[in-house]
C-alpha cells in the first residue's frame, strides 16, 4: 500500500536558520507529491507540489523536489521566519474510484524562534 | 474563486448524543469532496468522500457517516458519539478528475 514517513518533531530552530524537513514515501505508478501547512487552530494550506520525476514544486521561499530515485520530498527553506512556525504534512495521491485519495505523512512541527 | 466553509468551528458534546457537521463549497460545481479526521498526534485520516450526490465512500468502518444531499454541500453525522470521536474534522475539496485538495477551517469536536 501507500505510505509517507515523516521526520519526527518537533524542530525548533531559529529565526533566519536553514530548515530541512525530510519526507519519504512508498507508493505503486507514479503518485503526485504535496506538502500542505497547518498554523494553529486551522485547516491544512496546499504550499506546494510536484506531478513527476525531478519535478521541484516552490512557493514562499519553500522548496521541494520530487526524486524517484530515492522516494523522497524533501522541503527545504534557506532562511525561515517565526511566521514560518506550524505543522508540516507530506502526502502523495493515488487515485481509486474516480477520485483522488491523499495519504498523509503524520506532521512535522516546526517552531521558530526569535 | 472558490471558497470551503465548515461549522460549527467547535463543538463540545457529550457521550452518546448525535452529531452533525456541515461543509459547504461555493464557486465550483461537482466537486468531489472529503471528510478527514485529525487525532492528537495521529495524522489524518480519510473518513469519506464522494464523488457525486447521493455517492459516498467509506475509508473506515466505525460509528459515523456522511451524506451529500446537493452538489456542494457534505454532512458529517453520528447517532450515537464516542469518547474516541473527539478531535478535528476537516473538510475538502477538489476538482474532478484531479488530485490537489484544498481544506476547510476545520471544526473541534470534543467528546465528553
Amino acid at each position: 500500500g501507500n505510505s509517507v514517513t515523516q521526520m519526527e518533531g518537533p524542530v525548533t530552530l531559529s529565526e533566519e536558520a536553514f530548515l530541512t524537513i525530510n519526507c519519504t514515501y512508498t507508493a505503486t505508478g507514479y503518485p503526485s507529491l504535496f506538502w500542505y501547512v497547518q498554523y494553529p487552530g486551522e485547516g491544512l494550506q496546499l504550499l506546494l507540489k510536484a506531478t513527476k520525476a525531478d519535478d521541484k514544486g516552490s512557493n514562499k521561499g519553500f522548496e521541494a523536489t520530487y526524486r524517484k530515485e530515492t522516494t523522497s520530498f524533501h522541503l527545504e527553506k534557506g532562511s525561515v521566519q517565526v511566521s514560518d512556525s506550524a505543522v508540516y504534512f507530506c502526502a502523495l495521491s493515488n487515485s481509486g474510484a474516480g477520485s483522488y485519495q491523499l495519504t498523509f505523512g503524520k506532521g512535522t512541527k516546526l517552531s521558530v524562534i526569535p | 474563486s472558490q471558497t470551503i466553509h465548515q461549522w460549527p468551528a467547535t463543538l463540545v458534546q457529550p457521550v452518546g448524543s448525535p452529531l452533525s457537521l456541515e461543509c459547504t463549497v461555493e464557486g465550483t460545481s461537482n466537486p468531489n469532496l472529503y471528510w478527514y479526521r485529525q487525532a492528537a498526534g495521529r495524522g489524518l485520516q480519510l473518513l469519506f468522500y464522494s464523488v457525486g450526490i447521493g455517492q459516498i465512500s467509506s475509508e473506515v468502518p466505525q460509528n459515523l457517516s456522511a451524506s451529500r444531499p446537493q452538489d456542494r454541500q457534505f454532512i458529517l453525522s453520528s447517532k450515537k458519539l464516542l469518547l474516541s470521536d473527539s478531535g478535528f474534522y476537516l473538510c475538502a475539496w477538489s476538482y474532478s478528475g484531479a488530485d490537489t485538495q484544498y481544506f476547510g477551517p476545520g471544526t473541534r469536536l470534543t467528546v465528553l
